[in-house]
C-alpha cells in the first residue's frame, strides 16, 4: 500500500513570496491534515478535511496560508505572501476516519521543509 | 493550559539500556497516542492507547487514564531508536484533533 505522497520535499523562497505545496493521502481516506512543524516542538494542526469539506481550520493564518481538497481527494496548501516565522516543515497526513473516531490511526507523508530567506 | 506534556526532554543512552518517557495529559484531551520521529523527519504511529497497556515487540505503552498519564518503554535499545517520541492526545471539546506534546529526543549510541 502506496503511503501519504508529498512534494516538493524542500523548498527555499525569500519572504514575501509565495509557495505551494502538495499532498496525496493513501488510497480511500477521507480525513486529509496539514501540519506545521516547526524546529524544535511537536507538529501543529492547520487544517483538516472530510472529504473536500473542512472541518477545523481554527489554526490556519488565513490572513496568508489557504488550503484545498478538490474532489476529496489531493489537497494543496499555499502561503502567499511568507513571513521568515514560517520556516518549518509542513506535514500532511490522512486517516479512515475523522480523528475523534475511536482507533483512529493517522499516517503522516515525508514532510516539505520550508526554508524562508 | 499546556494540555500534553513531555519528559525528559532529551535522553541520551547506550545500545542495550532500556528507557522510560512520560507523558501527562490534561483532561482537555483524550484517546492518547505514542509516534516516532526519525532523524529524517518520518512521522510514524507506535501506539494508540487511550488506556491499559499495550506492546509490540521491545516496545511497549501503559496509559493510566484516571490519573492522566503515558509512559512508553523501550527495551533493549538499538541505535535506530533513536529520533523524537511524541505523545499527543485528542481533544475533548469543539473539532476533535491530534495535539502533539514537545517531543523527548532520544539518542541511542553504539
Amino acid at each position: 500500500e502506496a503511503g501519504v505522497a508529498q512534494s516538493p520535499r524542500y523548498k527555499i523562497i525569500e519572504k514575501r513570496q509565495s509557495v505551494a505545496f502538495w499532498c496525496n493521502p493513501i488510497s480511500g481516506h477521507a480525513t486529509l491534515y496539514w501540519y506545521q512543524q516547526i524546529l524544535g516542538q511537536g507538529p501543529k494542526l492547520l487544517i483538516q478535511f472530510q472529504n473536500n469539506g473542512v472541518v477545523d481550520d481554527s489554526q490556519l493564518p488565513k490572513d496568508r496560508f489557504s488550503a484545498e481538497r478538490l474532489k476529496g481527494v489531493d489537497s494543496t496548501l499555499k502561503i502567499q505572501p511568507a513571513k521568515l516565522e514560517d520556516s518549518a516543515v509542513y506535514l500532511c497526513a490522512s486517516s479512515l476516519k475523522l480523528a475523534g473516531s475511536s482507533s483512529n490511526t493517522q499516517y503522516f507523508g515525508p514532510g516539505t521543509r520550508l526554508t524562508v530567506l | 493550559g499546556i494540555q500534553v506534556e513531555q519528559s525528559p526532554p532529551d535522553l541520551i543512552l547506550q545500545e542495550g539500556a532500556n528507557s522510560t518517557l512520560r507523558c501527562n495529559f490534561s483532561d482537555s484531551v483524550n484517546n492518547l497516542q505514542w509516534f516516532h520521529q526519525n532523524p529524517w523527519g518520518q512521522l510514524i504511529n507506535l501506539f494508540y492507547i487511550p488506556s491499559g497497556t499495550k506492546q509490540n515487540g521491545r516496545l511497549s505503552a501503559t496509559t493510566v487514564a484516571t490519573e492522566r498519564y503515558s509512559l512508553l518503554y523501550i527495551s533493549s535499545s538499538q541505535t535506530t531508536d533513536s529520533g523524537v517520541y511524541f505523545c499527543a492526545g485528542i481533544t475533548r471539546q469543539g473539532a476533535q484533533k491530534l495535539v502533539f506534546g514537545q517531543g523527548t529526543r532520544l539518542t541511542i549510541n553504539p
